[in-house]
């Protein structure tokens, strides 16, 4: 498959847990790196590998998957976390890159 | 520490060409890809290919070949996009972005090209 999808929005009521998946064939074989875009900001990267976070990202981001679906959780969503979020990973080949089309992410 | 800087925003005529540069600092350039993404007004991030920095071998994907080229400077840590004939849909951010062995990491601050006559 050449195509990673997410839900185009979802919603999270404050302090609550909100998951935010992605979908695609690749992600059998591959794990999912998962990026947050805040309006006017390029995308920084919040989780890769099984569940890894980078230095500076909050715990209360994980990572996980199972087959084909590879998930974001957020455990206590806060006022910042709203912005757009998109996986991305290799396709079935390893060849090429794709991106989900993203999650737009509101924090009511 | 690892940064990717682009160069400044770009206005061009239809037609024209630009040439969008990315320099990388804090790691050793030639050891992880540079991949270069667009994402146009209101939309979201799409891969218009890579660029191995060891052997300086482009791979683009489908919708970015012939007008794109992605080309290298090694002696100055820099990966250059290059965009011929440009069209009023071209107009986008387009974004460099580093590969490590986990997946994308660093990300550049991204660079406006505007194309309006």
């Amino acid at each position: 498959s050449s195509e990673l999808t997410q839900d185009p929005a979802v919603s999270v009521a404050l302090g609550q847990t909100v998951r935010i998946t992605c979908q695609g064939d690749s992600l059998r074989s591959y794990y999912a790196t998962w990026h947050q875009q805040k309006p006017g900001q390029a995308p920084v990267l919040v989780i890769f590998g099984k569940n890894n976070r980078p230095s500076g990202i909050p715990a209360r981001f994980s990572g996980s998957s199972s087959g084909n679906t590879a998930s974001l959780t957020i455990t206590g969503a806060q006022a910042e976390d709203e912005a757009d979020y998109y996986c991305n990973s290799r396709d079935s080949s390893g060849n090429h890159l794709l991106f989900g089309g993203g999650t737009k992410l509101t924090v009511l | 520490q690892v940064q990717l800087v682009q160069s400044g925003s770009e206005l061009k005529k239809p037609g024209a060409s630009v040439k969008v540069s990315c320099k990388g600092s804090g790691y050793d350039f030639t050891g992880n890809t540079i991949i270069w993404v667009r994402q146009a007004p209101g939309q979201g991030l799409e891969w218009m290919g890579w660029i191995n920095t060891n052997t300086g071998n482009p791979t683009y994907a489908q919708g970015f070949t012939g007008r794109f080229v992605f080309s290298l400077d090694t002696s100055v840590s820099t990966a250059y996009l290059q965009i011929s004939s440009l069209k009023a849909d071209d107009t986008a951010l387009y974004y460099c972005a580093r590969e490590a062995a986990m997946g994308v990491d660093y990300w550049g601050q991204g660079t406006l090209v505007t194309v309006s006559s």
